[in-house]
């Protein structure tokens, strides 16, 4: 398909487990960024990927969570021992250029997590 | 730091209805970018449109309209003839500039369109 995917799309996590959640980007664009969405919330922003390079990662919320986007297409947020809290929708989005202030950002369908 | 409000948690219209959702944004850039986005039961975020900071002539696209004031630093969306098919949660959303990135996000609006 021509949009963002993300994998999977619902995922179940027991507090304490890893997990790894994939982006797959619209094929070329330069910017990815990735947004945690609590329920009933706007998304707020976790990391930001210039090809592969990882130019911002203010977000992030915890040494728990970690992102890379090792050949500058597609990335892979992971979040280490798990926690109640993390149970959210973390969204991924891109843009074509790397002047990404300015420009339309891309998001796809997210990835549901629960943590029990 | 720049911040985005949404006064309206939720709004309840009947089909047909003009709708008005408010944004009020804090920045200290001088160059920024002011984006709304919508969001239906799927879950995806939609673009609608984006304005910059030097922009401050108002829009209107068929259905929908905005309008950027600079002055009360609002940027506000009307939606005029509602259909029940515009429910969904709407997002106003703004980054600065000079190579700040990231969007930052208001709470969001919860409109829903009665038939």
């Amino acid at each position: 398909g021509a949009g963002v995917s993300q994998s999977p799309r619902y995922k179940v996590a027991k507090r304490g487990q890893d997990v790894a959640l994939r982006c797959d980007p619209i094929s070329g664009h330069v910017s990815l960024f990735w947004y945690q969405q609590a329920l009933g919330q706007g998304p707020e922003f976790l990391t930001y990927f210039q090809n592969e390079a990882q130019l911002d990662k203010s977000g992030l919320p915890s040494d728990r969570f970690f992102a890379e986007r090792p050949e500058g297409s597609v990335s892979t947020l992971k979040i280490q021992r798990t926690q109640q809290e993390d149970s959210a929708v973390y969204l991924c989005a891109s843009s074509p250029t790397q002047l990404a202030g300015d420009n339309e950002q891309f998001f796809g369908p997210g990835t549901r997590l629960t943590v029990l | 730091a720049q911040k985005v409000t949404q006064a309206q948690t939720e709004i309840s219209v009947v089909e047909k209805e003009d709708v008005t959702l408010d944004c009020v944004y804090e920045t200290r850039d001088t160059t920024y970018y002011l984006f709304w986005y919508k969001q239906p039961p799927s879950g995806e975020l939609v673009f609608l449109i984006r304005r910059n900071s030097f922009d401050e002539q108002n829009e209107i696209s068929g259905r929908y309209s905005w309008n950027f004031q600079k002055s009360t630093s609002s940027f506000n969306f009307t939606i005029t003839a509602s259909q029940v098919v515009d429910s969904a949660v709407y997002f106003c959303a703004l980054s600065g500039g000079q190579g700040a990135q990231k969007l930052v996000f208001g709470q969001g609006t919860r409109l829903t369109i009665n038939p």
